[in-house]
């Protein structure tokens, strides 16, 4: 069965530090995956999107930053933080019915 | 104009009760349509899809499609408390490969 992983679930981080959160999917192959962020009781709100290997589409202008180096890995940078970067941050995948998500990472930017 | 819109709530039912959630969009040409429930501190998790319109059943859900009115909506019978969570709809773009979503709707139901 297909899963997908995402880690760290929390991640308190100072203004200016950089990042990066990972996600990996398992029992696929060339998935299309997906980053999204939820700010506190907001939609969410996509920010990349992925069809392959080294292939990223960014849809928010941002000082964030996605990679795919491998097929299944799919990883979220950001050199210098900001305050306004805090949020829930999700990676799914499109599956054969819709989005699966992974458990999510919360980051709080002090 | 948003392209997927959800009332936010909250919308509050006694338990047993049935409660209506209603989304709209506004691309003609979208194809499939999501219901996902999401607990507060936790991520999405896949409720509901509809291609078709009419209607969908599935245990105490029922999903509602009506694409002349770019409408679909979610039923929940028998509510519980359980249920309290915010549900949130999601329409896939012409290439099926995009899901746009709703602000998303907060469901209180109480005992």
């Amino acid at each position: 069965s297909q899963t997908i992983h995402q880690w760290p679930a929390t991640l308190v981080q100072p203004v200016g530090s950089p990042l990066s959160l990972e996600c990996t999917v398992e029992g696929t192959s060339n998935p299309n995956l997906y980053w999204y962020r939820q700010a506190a009781g907001r939609g969410l709100q996509l920010l990349f999107y992925s069809v392959g290997i080294g292939q990223i589409s960014s849809e928010v202008p941002q000082n964030l930053s996605a990679s795919r180096p491998q097929d299944r890995q799919f990883i979220l940078s950001s050199k210098k933080l900001l305050l306004s970067d805090s949020g829930f941050y999700l990676c799914a995948w499109i599956a054969p019915y819709g989005y699966t998500f992974g458990s999510g990472t919360r980051l709080t930017v002090v | 104009q948003k392209e997927v819109e959800q009332n936010s709530g909250p919308l509050s039912v006694p338990e047993g009760a049935i409660a209506s959630l209603n989304c709209t969009y506004s691309d003609r040409g979208s194809q499939s349509f999501f219901w996902y429930r999401q607990y507060s501190g936790k991520s999405p998790e896949l409720i509901m899809f509809i291609y078709s319109n009419g209607d969908k059943e599935d245990g105490r859900f029922t999903a509602q499609l009506n694409k002349a009115s770019q409408y679909v909506s979610l039923l929940i019978r028998d509510s519980q408390p359980s249920d309290s969570a915010t549900y949130l709809c999601a329409v896939n773009n012409n290439a099926g490969n995009m899901l746009t979503f709703g602000g998303g709707t907060r469901l209180m139901v109480k005992p």
